[in-house]
């Protein structure tokens, strides 16, 4: 089936830092989002992003569906920024393990 | 922005009692989807609604599991007699297609089942 793996599982960042997480597949299929989950379970979406490169405020994101993987960029990071980043691939969306963010004030 | 809307956040059912979820899709959506996390696990398909029926399910979504879009707007799940291994938050999402484009999934906030 197809596989999703997300790197790193921890990430611990001081407020202002910068960090990449990077969403590796294992198949083509033409669909890619990013999620951030709140320490309140909600499933926020970040990005609809099959190929190329978006950006929303201090986040931004590139597919290389060539090369199967995906990159969450976040800039200047907040505490509000923390929480279980995942990517999720194909029709019916298979999710990643995630990354969880910690950024300290 | 549009929303999926589900309720309740929170429901706590006894073992072996029935739960019916539910979940309001954004209006011009025509695709919709359960989901579910176990606490600290990853967020796994259950099943796949289009066109008034069941597109697609996974190995989990077993006959104590039925969905259904009782009157256009609401899409619900219902767990017939739940066990322990149900406890879970529940996510509906939907999504669309228009004029050759599929949009993302939206999805609602979930509804935390504990089954004591």
């Amino acid at each position: 089936g197809i596989q999703v793996e997300q790197s790193p599982p921890d990430l611990i960042l001081q407020e202002g830092a910068n960090s990449t997480l990077r969403c590796n597949f294992s198949d083509s299929v033409n669909n890619l989002q990013w999620f951030h989950q709140n320490p309140w379970g909600q499933l926020i979406n970040l990005f609809y992003i099959p190929s190329g490169t978006k950006q929303n405020g201090r986040l931004s994101a590139t597919t290389v569906a060539t090369e199967r993987y995906s990159l969450l960029y976040i800039s200047s990071s907040q505490t509000t920024d923390s929480g279980v980043y995942f990517c999720a691939r194909s029709e019916k969306l298979v999710f990643g393990k995630g990354t969880k963010l910690t950024v300290n004030p | 922005e549009p929303e999926v809307t589900q309720t309740p956040s929170h429901q706590v059912t006894q073992m072996g009692q029935e739960v019916i979820l539910r979940c309001v899709p954004i209006s011009n959506h025509l695709y919709f989807y359960w989901y579910r996390q176990i606490l600290g696990q990853k967020v796994e398909f259950l099943v796949s609604f289009y066109n008034n029926e069941i597109s697609e399910k996974s190995e989990i979504f077993d006959d104590q599991f039925s969905v259904e879009r009782p009157d256009g707007s609401n899409f619900t799940l219902k767990i017939r007699s739940t066990k322990l291994e149900d406890s879970a938050m529940y996510f509906c999402a939907s999504r669309t297609l228009s004029k050759g484009i599929i949009y993302g999934y939206t999805f609602g906030s979930g509804t935390r089942l504990t089954v004591v």
